[in-house]
């Protein structure tokens, strides 16, 4: 089974800096996608930024980027010029390529933003 | 274009009563999921339909836990009776279809079982 692991149950960083948060997943399969979602606290989850297994550069949306390790099953997400808006629970999430659509989701990292 | 609606978004109810939970996915996003999010944790998947049919229903508590989406359009998420374990937030999606690895999220419904 597929899991997802963040380490980082919450980090802080000031407004303006970059700030990474880490995910790591373990899976046998070779072909799959990866997620970093926003949840603030209304709720909804947004979907931030998508890494497809297959690809070897990394994924960018505007001040998000990722650094994915794939021998390292490594999944760090790093925000640069960090916003009050960006607080809210990222979650990591990986789903297979092979018919399986369920999100495996982390335990996901609180962000503080200090002004 | 209108986002994933749920209602209600709040809900507070006593152990041993039905409470049901309702999900309206984006305009023409056949496939759609029921997530449960327990405090502090991520998401988990309850069920996934595509259209009307339950593809995958193997987390659904099915003693208590009951889903239909009869059109393939909304869905009804049904709880009876509640226990005080099921206090969670129900989070509702969609996608375009089967093998879309966007899933769009709903704001989610927070029940509390008192």
């Amino acid at each position: 089974a597929q899991t997802v692991t963040q380490s980082q149950p919450e980090m802080s960083v000031q407004e303006a800096e970059t700030v990474t948060l880490s995910c790591t997943y373990d899976t046998s399969e070779s072909d799959y996608y990866l997620f970093w979602y926003k949840q603030p606290p209304s709720r909804q989850m947004i979907l931030v930024i998508r890494q497809e297994a297959y690809k070897q550069q990394n994924a960018t949306e505007n001040r998000f980027s990722v650094n994915f390790q794939k021998a390292a099953k490594s999944f760090s997400l790093k925000i640069s010029d960090s916003q009050l808006g960006d607080a809210a629970m990222y979650f990591c999430a990986y789903i297979s390529n092979f018919g399986n659509e369920k999100l495996t989701f982390g335990t996901g990292t609180r962000l503080t933003i200090i002004p | 274009e209108a986002g994933v609606v749920q209602s209600p978004r709040y809900k507070i109810i006593e152990k041993k009563q039905p409470v049901a939970f309702w999900c309206n996915p984006i305009s023409g996003h056949n496939t759609l999921y029921w997530y449960r999010q327990n405090l502090g944790q991520g998401p988990e998947l309850l069920i996934r339909y595509e259209n009307e049919e339950a593809v995958d229903d193997s987390q659904l508590p099915k003693d208590r836990f009951s889903a239909e989406r009869l059109k393939g359009v909304d869905s009804t998420l049904k709880i009876q009776p509640a226990e005080l374990g099921d206090s969670a937030v129900y989070l509702c999606a969609s996608s375009w279809a089967i093998n879309s690895y966007e899933q769009y999220f709903g704001p989610g419904t927070r029940l509390t079982v008192t």
